[in-house]
């Protein structure tokens, strides 16, 4: 059955650091997400990607962040400076189609650890 | 703006015994309904979801729940729990978009 895969499943990084978490999706997906989790808080919606462009964002979502889809394959998530409150389980997703109802797909997490 | 809450940040059933786990939202429009679970060193998996028609919604491995408008619930539940159910369970909601509003999570212990 296809999944989801990331990579690192976990790192640790400096604060100020710029760490890059990697994400390969469904093949036949064209829709692609980053949730985080906070350690004892609720997954947050980050970010949606479709078509090479931003097609939703949450406020946590600021200019530190970025997403690419560098080749046509991979998604990654850049932080470019980390801060202690970055330190997160992040979760890559992916689905089919845009819609709503749609199932997304998640990956097993990257669990960022920066200090 | 939606929001999901999930009673109960812990829940400890027998085996053998039914699973009710709590799952209330608030949507300012009908919303769509998705219950994922996560087993140790996994990704979040689809149980089940509502979004139009049947408000019994069965999915995998035994698991059922219900859309109940009137109580703006949508609780998860099984007849019989087994040992392989402990796990995390997150119930979700979404309205027009694809972004997926998370409760808190509850995870369920399943004695012997």
């Amino acid at each position: 059955e296809p999944e989801v895969t990331q990579t690192p499943s976990h790192q640790v990084t400096q604060m100020g650091q710029e760490v890059i978490l990697r994400c390969v999706p469904i093949s036949n997906h064209l829709y692609f997400y980053w949730y985080r989790q906070i350690l004892g808080q609720k997954v947050e919606f980050l970010v949606s990607f479709y078509n090479n462009e931003i097609s939703e964002k949450s406020e946590i979502f600021d200019d530190q962040f970025s997403v690419e889809r560098p080749d046509g394959s991979n998604f990654t998530l850049k932080i470019r400076s980390t801060k202690l409150e970055d330190s997160a389980m992040y979760f890559c997703a992916s689905s089919d189609r845009g819609l709503s109802t749609e199932t997304q797909y998640f990956g097993p997490g990257t669990r960022l650890l920066v200090l | 703006a939606q929001s999901v809450t999930q009673l109960g940040s812990h829940v400890s059933v027998s085996e053998g015994a039914l699973v009710l786990l709590r799952c209330n939202y608030s949507s300012s429009v009908p919303p769509y309904l998705f219950w994922y679970v996560q087993y140790p060193n996994q990704g979040l998996q689809l149980l089940l979801k509502y979004t139009t028609g049947a408000t019994l919604v069965k999915g995998i491995n035994g698991f059922e729940a219900e859309f109940k408008k009137s109580e703006t619930s949508f609780h998860l539940t099984k007849p019989s729990a087994h040992m392989s159910d402990a796990a995390e369970y997150f119930c979700a909601v979404t309205d027009r978009g694809n972004m997926l509003t998370f409760g808190g999570g509850t995870r369920l212990m399943v004695k012997p």
